[in-house]
């Protein structure tokens, strides 16, 4: 099936600074890419959907300026958590669009 | 609006034993349904999908899942369970055939016990 990779898996940081995640669909091109977040024992929430070459649609109550999001190129997509702070913290799920949705391994993200 | 329900936040079963997730829907059109299972501190792992057709669907790794339209119901069940299935089992609705986001029941955990 496809594979979709993110990077890092996790990631550590200081409350203030800001943390990249990348999605890549590895072996097919994706338009649409979906952005999740989950608690730890909840469900997924979406967060956003990305459309390549243009600006992300975000969900009710989801900062676009503090959870800002790139879609370059058909296989890329980033999400970059501005001055994250502790109750950033959470796993980041991402989905590509390939017939039916493929989702990334995650990543861990900790606000110290 | 769509919605999943997942009745059980826990389900334990006996290796060998059969097993059963349940997962209930509402949605205002025709419904497009999922199974994912998510392993610790992992991505979710497509099991199996219905879009139209034969009400019984098989999966991947022996499970299948049948959906019934008037108990608007999509149970995932397994013949025999294996303790390797043990895991978190995520139910799934879209209303077209999964290229909108989907919504996603709270999940239930399952427990293969030896």
């Amino acid at each position: 099936g496809a594979v979709v990779s993110q990077h890092p898996s996790r990631v550590i940081c200081k409350s203030g600074t800001s943390v990249k995640i990348e999605c890549r669909s590895l072996d097919f091109q994706a338009t649409t890419m979906f952005w999740y977040r989950q608690f730890p024992k909840q469900s997924l929430m979406l967060m956003a959907t990305s459309n390549e070459g243009s600006k992300a649609t975000y969900e009710q109550g989801v900062e676009k300026d503090k959870f800002l999001i790139n879609h370059a190129s058909l296989t890329l997509s980033t999400l970059t958590v501005t001055s994250a702070h502790p109750e950033d913290s959470s796993f980041y799920i991402c989905s590509c669009l390939f017939g039916t949705q493929y989702f990334g391994p995650g990543t861990r993200l900790l606000v110290l | 609006a769509q919605s999943v329900a997942q009745p059980e936040d826990q389900v334990n079963v006996a290796e060998g034993n059969p097993l059963t997730v349940k997962c209930t829907y509402s949605v205002s059109g025709n419904p497009y349904l999922f199974w994912y299972v998510q392993y610790p501190n992992r991505g979710l792992q497509f099991l199996l999908k219905y879009i139209t057709g034969d009400n019984l669907v098989k999966g991947s790794y022996g499970f299948e899942a049948e959906f019934n339209k008037s108990q608007t119901s999509f149970h995932l069940k397994k013949p025999s369970a294996l303790v390797s299935d043990s895991a978190l089992y995520f139910c799934a609705v879209s209303l077209r055939s999964g290229n909108t986001p989907l919504v996603f029941g709270k999940g239930t955990r399952l427990s293969v016990i030896a």
